[in-house]
């Protein structure tokens, strides 16, 4: 199982906007509604930011938003904030009854 | 509140055994799958194992199918990871993260990690 392509990094000043893209295949993030996101600072474990591509688990806050178009789906943080900058990983479900990480993209608030 | 601690790291050598545990706490445990994701020094996260509520399926990597097995106990809230013929690839911070859903699905909550180190 081939991981998804995510971008190593992105970055964006305090205030801005930024999308972390993460691509696959019609076998995992194209053929189901089942990608997830996680964020994890160093040395911690992931949390769980978006879920079921668009779903926000309750106190995450309204600035994370996930989306899809084909076998790409989106991570947009909006009004980025210094403690927004860390490791990002998307997941997905796949058609093997698997499921697959991104590579991770490492965000920098500049 | 939700817990997951996970346990039995260690150091292992090559070929070796071990067997991890996760106790959790503060959920229906027996309503909920279980998975395992591994870490490996200084890299990603990679999806390692799944089992459902009610330990009826489970799933695995192909990088650990056949030498990983995962079960639970669900009248001791514990879901384990038995690793055999363990390689120097294995060597990860494993943890335990409990499913949204009765099977495979998203992870929302995750142990702190138990360090496996496969080496001679």
């Amino acid at each position: 199982q081939s991981a998804l392509t995510q971008p190593a990094s992105v970055s964006g000043s305090p205030g801005q906007s930024i999308t972390i893209s993460c691509t696959g295949t019609s076998s995992d993030v194209g053929g189901y509604n089942y990608v997830s996101w996680y964020q994890q600072h160093p040395g911690k474990a992931p949390k769980l930011m978006i879920y079921d591509v668009t779903n926000r688990p309750s106190g995450v806050s309204n600035r994370f938003s996930g989306s899809k178009s084909g076998n790409t789906a989106s991570l947009t943080i909006s009004g980025l904030q210094a403690e927004d900058e860390a490791d990002y990983y998307c997941n997905s479900y796949t058609s093997s009854n698997t499921r697959v990480f991104g590579g991770g993209t490492k965000l920098t608030v500049l | 509140e939700v817990q997951l601690l996970e346990s039995g790291g260690g150091l292992v050598q090559p070929g070796g055994s071990l067997r991890l545990s996760c106790a959790a706490s503060g959920f229906t445990f027996s309503s909920h799958g279980m998975s395992w994701v591994r870490q490996a020094p200084g890299k990603g996260l990679e999806w390692v194992s799944v089992i459902s509520n009610d330990g009826g399926n489970s799933y695995y990597a192909d990088s650990v199918k056949g030498r990983f097995t995962v079960s639970r106990d669900n009248s001791e809230n514990t879901v384990y990871l038995q690793m055999n013929s363990l390689r120097a690839e294995d060597t990860a911070v494993y943890y335990c993260a409990k499913s949204l859903y009765t099977s495979i699905a998203d992870l929302d909550y995750w142990g702190q990690g138990t360090l496996v180190t496969v080496s001679s």
